[in-house]
């Protein structure tokens, strides 16, 4: 059974930072990409970020770039979201998305996600 | 980047009734690279459908979708209590994903 269990998130204060981690097993990690993808209370689902398999190609949404830096260790199956200059409008919850292949481009959905952390970010 | 909108915003409707779910793309979604998703209060997404009409891994055949270019529909033939959720729509054919904003299926 795939499984993907996030951790890390709390309460932070603006200009703070964090570090997300995310859990998986059930799967072969290192055969397929991996994203986050974040939802403001009440709010609908943005792809905030997203690595290869291999983990050498990363995407960042315009708004994290230079802020948050994705990454992950195949050996040890987790996944990394560093987050710093924390914003008020990034309190959200980050979920945990597996890609249904090895790169994130074009073709790529998320085929599992965990339930999520909740990051808050206020003064 | 793809802007998706979903119509209707919220759809109420009675257990056994059929609910028709639309999403529109501001222009052609490549290869009809177009899933839908299921989201519970307190639970992460669902993956219902991929490539526009493909059932993902045990989904009911209550859920099927279609489509193609900028106009696609998800249909779910007769609603179940476990139905009532909201669903979202996603296109994969243009990096970076972009998400509709939701339809909330609600008990009428």
């Amino acid at each position: 059974e795939v499984q993907l269990v996030e951790s890390g998130g709390g309460l932070v204060q603006p200009g703070g930072s964090l570090r997300l981690s995310c859990s998986a097993s059930g799967f072969t990690f290192s055969d397929f990409a991996m994203y986050w993808v974040r939802q403001a209370p009440g709010k609908g689902l943005q792809c905030v970020s997203a690595i290869s398999n291999n983990g050498i190609s990363a995407y960042y949404v315009d708004s994290v770039k230079g802020r948050f830096t994705i990454s992950r260790d195949n050996s040890k199956n987790t996944l990394y979201l560093q987050m710093s200059s924390l914003r008020p409008e990034d309190t959200a919850v980050y979920h945990c998305v597996r890609g249904a292949a090895a790169g994130y481009g074009s073709g790529s959905y998320g085929d599992y996600w965990g339930q999520g952390t909740l990051v808050t970010v206020s003064s | 980047e793809i802007a998706l909108t979903q119509s209707p915003g919220t759809l109420s409707l009675s257990p056994g009734e059929r609910a028709t779910l639309s999403c529109r793309a501001s222009q052609s979604v490549r290869n009809t690279y177009l899933a839908w998703y299921q989201q519970k209060p307190g639970q992460a997404p669902r993956l219902l459908i991929y490539g526009a009409s493909s059932r993902a891994t045990g989904i009911s055949d209550r859920f099927s979708g279609s489509g193609s270019g900028t106009d696609f529909t998800l249909t779910i033939s007769r609603l179940e209590p476990e139905d009532f959720a909201v669903y979202y729509c996603q296109q994969y054919g243009n990096s970076p994903w972009t998400f509709g904003q939701g339809t909330k299926v609600e008990i009428k």
